[in-house]
C-alpha cells in the first residue's frame, strides 16, 4: 500500500488556468509538506502544515495555496498557472514536526507542465 | 542564510570500486542531517538521520558519518543498482528542511 501518494502524477495545462494537485498519508503522520523541484532537480520546501496547521510558509507566490481538510490530506491549489511553475511537485510527510524523529517520506510526484 | 552543497555533482564508478559523497553545511543550528536517495522519475526515499557530530549510520553498502560541518556518504563495493541521486538535507530548528543539490552516482558493470 502507497505510504504517501499524489493525483495527478502527470498534468499538463495552460498559462492561466487554476489546478489543484491532491495529497494523502495513510501512515498516521502530524506532518506535511509541499516541495517544489526545479529542472535543475533542486528541492525546495514551499509549505508545511502541522495538524491542519500552516507553520511554513517560504518565499512562494500567493498563488499557491495550501488546503488541508484534515490530517491525512494536504492538496496544493495553484492559481493563474505561469510558465515557471513547470515543476515537480512533491508531498511528504513526517511524525511530528519538532520530533527529533524528523524523517520525512515522500510521495511519487506530480510532474507540471504549463504550456 | 543556511546552505548545503554536496559534492561532487556527478560521479560514475565500476562496480566493486568503492568512493565517498560528501555534504557540507552552515546553518545556524542542526537538529538532524538526512540522506536520501532518489531515483528518476520517483520521489526521495530516506535512507539515514544524523544528530551529532560523530555519529555513525550503516545500512548494506552506504554508511553515514557526521562531522560539525559535514557528512560523508560511504559506498562500499557499489553495485549497478546502487545508480541514483544522492541527495542530503539539514533540519535547521525552524521546523525547515534544507536540501543540497545532491550527487548523481552512476555505477557501470
Amino acid at each position: 500500500d502507497t505510504a504517501v501518494s499524489q493525483t495527478p502524477k502527470y498534468l499538463v495545462t495552460q498559462m492561466g488556468n487554476d489546478k489543484s494537485i491532491k495529497c494523502e498519508q495513510n501512515l498516521g503522520h502530524d506532518t506535511m509538506y509541499w516541495y517544489k523541484q526545479d529542472s535543475k532537480k533542486f528541492l525546495k520546501i514551499m509549505f508545511s502544515y502541522n495538524n491542519k496547521e500552516l507553520i511554513i510558509n517560504e518565499t512562494v507566490p500567493n498563488r499557491f495555496s495550501p488546503k488541508s481538510p484534515d490530517k491525512a490530506h494536504l492538496n496544493l491549489h495553484i492559481n493563474s498557472l505561469e510558465l515557471g511553475d513547470s515543476a515537480v511537485y512533491f508531498c511528504a510527510s513526517s511524525p511530528l514536526s519538532g520530533s527529533p524523529y524528523n524523517e520525512q517520506f515522500f510521495g511519487p510526484g506530480t510532474r507540471l507542465t504549463v504550456l | 542564510e543556511d546552505q548545503v552543497t554536496q559534492s561532487p555533482e556527478a560521479l560514475r564508478l565500476q562496480e566493486g570500486e568503492s568512493s565517498s559523497l560528501n555534504c557540507s553545511y552552515t546553518v545556524s543550528g542542526l537538529r538532524g542531517l538526512f540522506w536520501y536517495r532518489q531515483d528518476p522519475g520517483k520521489g526521495p526515499e530516506f535512507l539515514f538521520t544524523l544528530y551529532s557530530a560523530g555519529e555513525e549510520k550503516e545500512k548494506e553498502r552506504l554508511k553515514a558519518t557526521l562531522t560539525k560541518k559535514e557528512s560523508f556518504l560511504h559506498i562500499t563495493a557499489p553495485k549497478p543498482e546502487d545508480s541514483a541521486t544522492y541527495l542530503c538535507a539539514v533540519d535547521n530548528y525552524g521546523q525547515n528542511f534544507v536540501f543540497g543539490p545532491g550527487t548523481r552516482l552512476s555505477v557501470l558493470p
